[in-house]
């Protein structure tokens, strides 16, 4: 059981490059989150999907796309990375619950992207 | 709105003392959810409690304690006779059931470092 597994772990972009961060989860969970965490900040929520074909706005989702084509994966994209960008991005997964917010969300170790 | 205030950026303390870490939270939900992680060195983010706002009992998990007081709004974690492993960045997150798809928001986190 590898739980959630995140690729790759780091990664240099010049800006105006674009990528896609992968996220994958084997505990058969209904949501995924990605966040991201900046120094001071804690951690804030880009996007997130409560199941398979699915997707929503969290707090920052300027500047970046998701996908949720199968229940296990969960894809982040930017399009057109800027300076701005440059943060830790986790992903999390957790099981969906008749209460709202009940369940709790599991981690990825986290890629650091850094953008010139 | 909803906020979770870690005020203590910082905290040094010796190996074997007490320590405790301070949350305060928003929330115009009566149900909702407080959770704390922690993210060691090495930078992946760990559970350690989750709890729910009609439970208001203290827990202890080994040298672990947490104590939830709904009237001030505070969820505050303890480490007792603390070790050099505890040395760690800790979150602090709310989860409010009227949020579709169970948003955390966190703190800003507490950098615990532990001197032997």
């Amino acid at each position: 059981n590898a739980g959630v597994t995140q690729t790759p772990k780091f990664r240099v972009l010049k800006t105006g490059q674009s990528m896609t961060l992968l996220c994958a989860q084997d505990m058969n969970h209904e949501y995924m989150y990605w966040y991201r965490q900046d120094p001071g900040m804690g951690l804030r929520l880009i996007h997130y999907s409560v199941g398979e074909g699915t997707t929503a706005k969290g707090e920052v989702p300027d500047g970046y796309n998701v996908s949720r084509l199968k229940k296990q994966n969960f894809l982040l994209g930017l399009e057109s990375a800027a300076p701005s960008q440059t943060s830790v991005y986790f992903c999390a997964s957790s099981y969906s619950s008749w209460l709202a917010g009940a369940e709790t969300q599991y981690f990825g170790p986290g890629t650091r992207l850094l953008v010139l | 709105a909803q906020k979770v205030t870690q005020a203590q950026t910082e905290i040094s303390v010796v190996e074997k003392e007490d320590v405790t870490l301070d949350c305060v939270y928003e929330t115009r939900d009566t149900t909702y959810y407080l959770f704390w992680y922690k993210q060691p060195p090495s930078g992946e983010l760990v559970f350690l409690i989750r709890r729910n706002s009609f439970d208001e009992q203290n827990e202890i998990s080994g040298r672990y304690s947490w104590n939830f007081q709904k009237s001030t709004s505070s969820f505050n974690f303890t480490i007792t006779a603390s070790q050099v492993v505890d040395s760690a960045v800790y979150f602090c997150a709310l989860s409010e059931t009227t949020n579709q798809g169970g948003k955390l928001i966190f703190g800003q986190g507490t950098e615990l470092s532990v001197k032997p």
